[in-house]
């Protein structure tokens, strides 16, 4: 049981460069997201998906694109990596379930990047 | 619009001993999840407990309790008979009622000494 992995754990770009990182989910969950984790504040929601072919803005889309062509996967891409975008990536995921503990979300381990 | 605060970026405890977690929130809706998370330092997000806005019982799951005041908007989370294992990052976090979006506190570092 793999549950959800992202690829690359780690990565280290220049900007100005394009930068896809992976996600990938094996329960096929509805709903997957993308989160960066800065010092001093928690998790930000990047973008979400409710479903294969729908995606939505979250709290900081700007400089992210996002696309979701099969439900299991989820790639975030920077399309011209900034200084800023130095952060630790999660995607998750969680189950259509309409209530309670169902919405909970599942994180896969995260991927480091850090933009010279 | 919806926030999380923790205002607690340290918290010490001693081993074997409770140690409370505060949490606070702010949102007009009438439904929403309250939601704990762990991040030992190996990085991995860990789900703890929920709590949903209308359950009248403080959630609880083994050693993890959910102190929740409506009234007051606090959601604070209890661990008892701390271990050393438990020392880590641990996040407060709330989803809205019309999706999934989740928004997350800052988080307050635990530190649990022998």
């Amino acid at each position: 049981d793999a549950g959800i992995t992202q690829s690359p754990r780690y990565k280290i770009t220049e900007t100005g460069r394009q930068v896809t990182l992976m996600c990938h989910q094996t329960w096929s969950h509805s709903y997957m997201f993308w989160y960066r984790q800065d010092l001093g504040h928690g998790l930000r929601l990047i973008y979400y998906s409710a479903a294969a072919d729908i995606t939505d803005k979250g709290e900081v889309p700007d400089g992210y694109v996002v696309s979701r062509s099969k439900t299991e996967n989820f790639p975030l891409t920077l399309e011209s990596a900034t200084r800023s975008q130095t952060s630790v990536y999660f995607c998750a995921s969680s189950p259509r379930r309409s209530k309670g503990q169902g919405k909970t979300q599942y994180f896969g381990p995260g991927t480091r990047l850090l933009v010279l | 619009a919806q926030k999380i605060t923790q205002t607690q970026p340290g918290m010490f405890v001693q081993e074997k001993e409770a140690v409370t977690l505060d949490c606070t929130y702010d949102t007009s809706d009438q439904s929403y999840g309250l939601f704990w998370y762990k991040q030992p330092s190996s990085g991995e997000m860990i789900f703890l407990i929920y709590q949903g806005s209308y359950d009248e019982q403080n959630a609880t799951e083994g050693r993890y309790s959910l102190n929740f005041q409506k009234a007051r908007k606090s959601a604070n989370l209890v661990i008892s008979a701390s271990q050393l294992g438990d020392s880590a990052m641990y996040f407060c976090a709330m989803r809205d009622t019309g999706g999934f979006k989740t928004i997350f506190g800052a988080g307050t570092r635990l530190f649990v000494k022998a």
